[in-house]
């Protein structure tokens, strides 16, 4: 069965924390992404990679960095937590036999205080 | 980098009525594809349709469809039979050289 995991589904963090979520895939997807939604907003688009250590800025990247050392995993560091980042963060995964539809992980509520 | 526009932030219609709900895009590229998501209130992301930009058929699935007008650069959504279910947030997107982008959804009400 398909699957895409992220490490939290909830996460309360201070402001100037550094913040690591994780997102894993099991389906050896080769595109991995990053957004956060926001009321009103949709999902804006953090980061994704396209391979392993390869990734690429999306429209909100500030404040944001990634890391793909394994294909299956692809992590989204706050490296000084904000309160503007209290968001859900949604990771997400594209490839395999079906590469027209992107599979969603279900997604952490990070609030920052 | 493209743009998608959800310019229906809200809609309502009579169960098993008809819906359409609206997505336009911004790309000067050739290839790239088009995706509808449902968001219900659980949060989760559920596929619905996709679209690639190469295919002279409209898409189907079920009772949705893509009424995809490659000129106009719209790609909207048909629900026919709307069903109380079908009350959520739909997203449209739209995928090329490697990314993935959304627009801003639109919340659909299904009324008994």
């Amino acid at each position: 069965d398909v699957k895409v995991t992220q490490s939290s589904r909830y996460l309360v963090k201070r402001t100037g924390e550094k913040v690591f979520l994780e997102c894993v895939q099991d389906m050896d997807h080769e595109n991995m992404f990053w957004y956060r939604q926001d009321p009103g907003l949709g999902l804006r688009l953090i980061y994704f990679s396209y391979d392993v250590k390869m990734k690429e800025k999306g429209d909100i990247p500030e404040g944001y960095s990634v890391s793909r050392e394994k294909k299956e995993r692809f992590s989204l560091i706050l490296e000084s937590a904000s309160t503007n980042q209290t968001s859900m963060y949604l990771c997400a995964s594209i490839g395999g036999n079906r590469p027209y539809e992107q599979y969603f992980g279900p997604g952490t509520r990070l609030t920052v205080t | 980098a493209q743009k998608i526009t959800q310019t229906q932030p809200g809609m309502f219609v009579q169960e098993k009525e008809a819906v359409t709900l609206d997505c336009t895009y911004d790309t000067s590229d050739q290839s790239y594809g088009l995706f509808w998501y449902k968001q219900p209130s659980s949060g989760e992301m559920i596929f619905l349709i996709y679209q690639g930009s190469y295919d002279e058929q409209n898409a189907t699935e079920g009772r949705y469809s893509l009424n995809f007008q490659k000129a106009r650069k719209s790609a909207n959504l048909v629900i026919s039979a709307s069903q109380l279910g079908d009350s959520a947030m739909y997203f449209c997107a739209m995928t090329n050289n490697n990314d993935m982008r959304f627009g801003a959804g639109t919340r659909l009400t299904v009324k008994p």
